[in-house]
């Protein structure tokens, strides 16, 4: 059975650092990752997919990075801006697709 | 951008009590979800649907829950007699078809509160 662990599990950061969140999960076998964002009381934002093909993806100061053979993810946010603050999710999709094995989540905070 | 859109945002009901939840999914998608988040764990995963039937679904949906697309734009998550344990935020999402490149695009999720 996948298991999908983030650490750290809460993470504070003054304005302007650049920051790494990271995901691990157990079974490689994995068709492709997501990375979401997800703010109080609302829905899930996908932010970045990667697929198990590939090695990283980038998405403005967003990139995020893929070891398959090792079952780790990392999500590199360059320059955190206030607006950042929110739970950053890791999710991985299984061999038939069909649906997204979730991780515990970081709850990022950053501070002025 | 297209968006897919959850009714009610807040839900409040009886234990026993039936509730049904609604979706409308982005319209040119295909595969469609339920997802629920139990307060301060993991988004789990229900169930999936894809040309109107259940193509996966985890031990969570039992008989008491049930999904329907009653016509081409809504799809409902039906529980039939609630429990104080089925309170949690569900969430549906869809995607146009289920690639390794496709993203998944979740609605803003119903808070259910089950007394």
């Amino acid at each position: 059975k996948q298991e999908v662990t983030q650490i750290p599990a809460a993470l504070s950061v003054p304005e302007g650092e650049n920051l790494v969140l990271n995901c691990s999960f157990t079974d490689s076998a994995i068709y492709n990752l997501q990375w979401f964002r997800q703010d109080p009381g609302k829905g899930l934002t996908s932010l970045l997919l990667i697929q198990s093909s590939q090695r990283e993806q980038t998405s403005g100061r967003l990139n995020a990075s893929l070891d398959k053979s090792s079952g780790r993810s990392t999500l590199y946010i360059a320059a955190s801006q206030p607006g950042d603050s929110a739970t950053y999710l890791c999710a991985v999709t299984g061999g038939t697709a069909s649906k997204l094995t979730f991780g515990t989540g970081t709850r990022l905070q950053v501070t002025l | 951008e297209p968006e897919v859109t959850q009714t009610p945002s807040h839900q409040v009901t009886q234990m026993g009590q039936e509730v049904i939840l609604r979706c409308v999914p982005i319209s040119n998608h295909l595969y469609f979800y339920w997802y629920r988040q139990i307060l301060g764990q993991k988004v789990e995963f229900l169930v999936s649907f894809y040309n109107n039937e259940i193509s996966e679904k985890s031990e969570i949906f039992d008989d008491q829950f049930s999904v329907e697309r009653p016509d081409g734009s809504n799809f409902t998550l039906k529980i039939r007699s609630t429990k104080l344990e089925d309170s949690a935020m569900y969430f549906c999402a869809s995607t146009t078809e289920r690639r390794a490149y496709e993203k998944l695009f979740f609605g803003s999720g119903t808070q259910l509160s089950v007394l």
